[in-house]
Protein backbone atom coordinates (compact mmCIF):
# COMPACT_ATOMS: atom_id res chain seq x y z
CA UNK A 1 0.00 0.00 0.00
CA UNK A 2 1.07 3.60 -0.53
CA UNK A 3 2.09 5.60 2.36
CA UNK A 4 3.95 9.11 3.27
CA UNK A 5 4.82 9.48 6.40
CA UNK A 6 6.12 12.72 7.74
CA UNK A 7 8.24 13.58 11.07
CA UNK A 8 8.40 15.35 13.47
CA UNK A 9 4.78 16.73 13.53
CA UNK A 10 5.78 19.62 15.14
CA UNK A 11 9.36 21.72 14.77
CA UNK A 12 10.26 24.82 16.89
CA UNK A 13 13.56 26.79 16.16
CA UNK A 14 15.13 29.67 16.79
CA UNK A 15 15.55 32.11 14.08
CA UNK A 16 19.35 30.95 12.44
CA UNK A 17 19.12 27.49 13.61
CA UNK A 18 19.18 24.84 11.17
CA UNK A 19 17.44 21.47 10.86
CA UNK A 20 15.88 18.97 8.69
CA UNK A 21 12.53 17.71 8.06
CA UNK A 22 11.74 13.82 7.02
CA UNK A 23 9.36 11.92 4.60
CA UNK A 24 9.54 8.55 4.08
CA UNK A 25 7.34 6.96 1.64
CA UNK A 26 6.42 3.37 0.42
CA UNK A 27 5.53 3.54 -3.15
CA UNK A 28 5.03 1.09 -6.25
CA UNK A 29 7.23 2.66 -8.20
CA UNK A 30 7.80 6.71 -7.49
CA UNK A 31 7.08 9.00 -10.54
CA UNK A 32 7.92 12.10 -8.42
CA UNK A 33 8.01 13.58 -4.76
CA UNK A 34 6.81 16.76 -3.82
CA UNK A 35 7.25 19.16 -1.43
CA UNK A 36 4.94 22.17 -0.56
CA UNK A 37 4.37 24.52 1.61
CA UNK A 38 0.98 25.25 3.16
CA UNK A 39 0.05 28.41 5.25
CA UNK A 40 -2.82 28.43 7.75
CA UNK A 41 -6.05 29.35 5.77
CA UNK A 42 -4.40 28.54 2.11
CA UNK A 43 -3.80 25.92 -0.36
CA UNK A 44 -0.61 24.59 -0.56
CA UNK A 45 2.06 26.15 -2.20
CA UNK A 46 4.37 23.70 -4.54
CA UNK A 47 8.44 23.84 -3.63
CA UNK A 48 10.01 21.51 -5.45
CA UNK A 49 9.66 17.99 -7.38
CA UNK A 50 12.55 15.05 -6.92
CA UNK A 51 12.58 12.37 -9.42
CA UNK A 52 15.03 9.84 -8.55
CA UNK A 53 17.19 9.03 -5.71
CA UNK A 54 20.20 11.09 -5.23
CA UNK A 55 18.75 14.35 -6.41
CA UNK A 56 18.54 17.67 -4.85
CA UNK A 57 16.78 21.42 -5.28
CA UNK A 58 17.44 24.20 -3.92
CA UNK A 59 15.19 27.85 -3.50
CA UNK A 60 16.89 30.15 -0.98
CA UNK A 61 17.29 28.42 2.54
CA UNK A 62 15.70 25.37 1.44
CA UNK A 63 16.92 22.01 0.08
CA UNK A 64 15.35 19.01 -0.97
CA UNK A 65 17.31 15.85 -1.06
CA UNK A 66 16.08 12.29 -2.23
CA UNK A 67 16.73 8.53 -1.46
CA UNK A 68 15.09 5.43 -2.63
CA UNK A 69 12.69 5.22 0.78
CA UNK A 70 13.34 9.27 2.15
CA UNK A 71 12.96 12.56 1.11
CA UNK A 72 14.54 15.38 3.47
CA UNK A 73 14.44 19.25 3.34
CA UNK A 74 16.74 20.95 4.87
CA UNK A 75 15.98 24.39 6.24
CA UNK A 76 19.54 26.46 6.43
CA UNK A 77 19.15 29.68 8.77
CA UNK A 78 15.79 29.52 8.99
CA UNK A 79 13.76 32.93 9.49
CA UNK A 80 9.89 33.42 11.60
CA UNK A 81 8.35 33.71 7.14
CA UNK A 82 9.42 29.89 7.37
CA UNK A 83 7.00 29.30 9.21
CA UNK A 84 4.06 27.71 7.96
CA UNK A 85 3.38 23.26 7.81
CA UNK A 86 5.49 21.16 5.26
CA UNK A 87 3.63 18.73 3.12
CA UNK A 88 5.63 15.98 1.41
CA UNK A 89 3.45 13.89 -1.80
CA UNK A 90 4.53 10.94 -3.62
CA UNK A 91 2.56 9.92 -7.11
CA UNK A 92 3.63 6.65 -7.84
CA UNK A 93 4.21 5.49 -11.45
CA UNK A 94 0.23 4.22 -11.72
CA UNK A 95 -2.57 6.52 -12.00
CA UNK A 96 -2.58 10.20 -11.10
CA UNK A 97 -3.14 10.09 -7.51
CA UNK A 98 -0.80 11.89 -5.32
CA UNK A 99 -0.45 10.97 -1.68
CA UNK A 100 0.15 13.30 1.09
CA UNK A 101 2.12 12.96 4.44
CA UNK A 102 0.32 14.76 7.31
CA UNK A 103 2.92 17.33 7.32
CA UNK A 104 5.35 19.57 9.69
CA UNK A 105 4.31 22.10 11.39
CA UNK A 106 6.98 24.35 11.65
CA UNK A 107 7.26 27.63 13.77
CA UNK A 108 10.68 29.78 13.76
CA UNK A 109 11.27 32.16 16.32
CA UNK A 110 12.78 35.71 16.25
CA UNK B 1 -1.34 35.36 -13.93
CA UNK B 2 -2.97 31.88 -14.45
CA UNK B 3 -4.62 30.66 -11.34
CA UNK B 4 -6.90 28.05 -9.46
CA UNK B 5 -10.23 29.80 -7.46
CA UNK B 6 -12.25 28.88 -5.48
CA UNK B 7 -15.69 30.21 -4.51
CA UNK B 8 -16.69 30.49 -2.02
CA UNK B 9 -13.74 30.73 0.56
CA UNK B 10 -16.29 30.18 3.36
CA UNK B 11 -19.24 28.23 3.50
CA UNK B 12 -21.77 27.17 6.16
CA UNK B 13 -24.78 25.48 5.70
CA UNK B 14 -27.46 23.46 7.79
CA UNK B 15 -27.11 19.78 8.56
CA UNK B 16 -28.72 17.95 5.16
CA UNK B 17 -28.55 20.82 3.38
CA UNK B 18 -26.58 20.03 -0.10
CA UNK B 19 -23.96 22.25 -0.75
CA UNK B 20 -22.02 23.09 -4.00
CA UNK B 21 -18.38 23.87 -3.98
CA UNK B 22 -16.91 25.34 -6.96
CA UNK B 23 -12.91 25.66 -8.72
CA UNK B 24 -12.07 26.96 -11.39
CA UNK B 25 -8.83 27.25 -13.68
CA UNK B 26 -6.78 29.70 -15.76
CA UNK B 27 -4.16 26.97 -16.21
CA UNK B 28 -5.75 25.15 -19.18
CA UNK B 29 -4.91 21.85 -17.26
CA UNK B 30 -6.74 18.51 -18.20
CA UNK B 31 -6.38 17.02 -14.56
CA UNK B 32 -8.54 18.26 -11.77
CA UNK B 33 -8.73 16.83 -8.59
CA UNK B 34 -10.87 17.68 -5.11
CA UNK B 35 -9.15 16.94 -1.88
CA UNK B 36 -10.64 16.97 1.78
CA UNK B 37 -8.34 18.34 4.52
CA UNK B 38 -9.13 18.16 8.20
CA UNK B 39 -7.18 20.04 10.72
CA UNK B 40 -4.15 18.30 11.23
CA UNK B 41 -4.76 15.59 8.85
CA UNK B 42 -2.92 15.49 5.19
CA UNK B 43 -4.83 16.37 2.07
CA UNK B 44 -7.14 13.01 1.43
CA UNK B 45 -7.90 12.56 -2.43
CA UNK B 46 -11.84 12.44 -3.25
CA UNK B 47 -11.79 12.32 -7.15
CA UNK B 48 -10.84 13.29 -9.86
CA UNK B 49 -11.19 14.19 -13.49
CA UNK B 50 -8.60 13.60 -16.00
CA UNK B 51 -10.60 15.80 -19.08
CA UNK B 52 -13.81 14.42 -18.61
CA UNK B 53 -13.16 10.62 -17.12
CA UNK B 54 -13.93 10.78 -13.66
CA UNK B 55 -12.27 8.80 -11.18
CA UNK B 56 -13.77 7.93 -7.65
CA UNK B 57 -11.32 6.98 -4.49
CA UNK B 58 -12.69 3.54 -3.67
CA UNK B 59 -12.92 4.96 0.31
CA UNK B 60 -14.52 8.79 -1.27
CA UNK B 61 -18.76 8.40 0.65
CA UNK B 62 -21.46 8.34 -1.76
CA UNK B 63 -22.13 11.88 -0.40
CA UNK B 64 -19.76 13.63 -2.51
CA UNK B 65 -20.72 14.09 -6.10
CA UNK B 66 -18.83 15.84 -8.66
CA UNK B 67 -19.20 17.91 -12.11
CA UNK B 68 -17.16 18.81 -14.71
CA UNK B 69 -18.66 20.55 -17.51
CA UNK B 70 -16.18 21.88 -19.49
CA UNK B 71 -12.27 22.30 -18.87
CA UNK B 72 -12.37 25.45 -16.81
CA UNK B 73 -14.94 24.61 -14.12
CA UNK B 74 -15.10 21.67 -11.58
CA UNK B 75 -18.36 21.35 -9.06
CA UNK B 76 -18.13 19.39 -5.68
CA UNK B 77 -21.60 18.56 -4.65
CA UNK B 78 -22.41 17.39 -1.40
CA UNK B 79 -25.79 16.26 -1.22
CA UNK B 80 -26.83 15.70 2.28
CA UNK B 81 -23.64 16.91 4.69
CA UNK B 82 -23.35 15.81 7.93
CA UNK B 83 -21.18 16.63 10.72
CA UNK B 84 -17.98 14.66 9.93
CA UNK B 85 -18.03 16.63 6.47
CA UNK B 86 -17.27 19.99 8.05
CA UNK B 87 -13.65 20.60 6.63
CA UNK B 88 -11.27 22.44 4.01
CA UNK B 89 -11.98 21.26 0.66
CA UNK B 90 -8.83 21.96 -1.60
CA UNK B 91 -9.18 22.24 -5.67
CA UNK B 92 -6.25 21.39 -7.40
CA UNK B 93 -5.19 20.82 -10.67
CA UNK B 94 -2.17 19.40 -13.13
CA UNK B 95 -1.43 19.52 -16.77
CA UNK B 96 -1.14 15.86 -18.27
CA UNK B 97 -1.31 12.13 -17.33
CA UNK B 98 1.58 11.55 -20.15
CA UNK B 99 4.77 9.40 -19.31
CA UNK B 100 7.15 12.48 -19.60
CA UNK B 101 4.92 15.07 -18.06
CA UNK B 102 3.28 13.22 -15.79
CA UNK B 103 5.81 14.62 -12.89
CA UNK B 104 3.73 18.27 -13.15
CA UNK B 105 3.57 19.03 -9.79
CA UNK B 106 -0.54 19.97 -8.91
CA UNK B 107 -1.40 23.67 -8.29
CA UNK B 108 -3.71 24.44 -5.84
CA UNK B 109 -6.70 26.83 -4.77
CA UNK B 110 -6.88 28.60 -1.44
CA UNK B 111 -9.57 26.33 -0.49
CA UNK B 112 -13.05 26.34 0.25
CA UNK B 113 -13.98 25.89 4.37
CA UNK B 114 -16.70 24.59 4.98
CA UNK B 115 -18.75 24.20 8.49
CA UNK B 116 -22.28 22.22 8.96
CA UNK B 117 -24.47 23.67 11.37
Amino acid sequence: EDQVTQSPEALRLQEGESSSLNCSYTVSGLRGLFWYRQDPGKGPEFLFTLYSAGEEKEKERLKATLTKKESFLHITAPKPEDSATYLCAVQPNTGNQFYFGTGTSLTVIP
Amino acid sequence: DAMVIQNPRYQVTQFGKPVTLSCSQTLNHNVMYWYQQKSSQAPKLLFHYYDKDFNNEADTPDNFQSRRPNTSFCFLDIRSPGLGDAAMYLCATSRERGAIESNQPQHFGDGTRLSIL
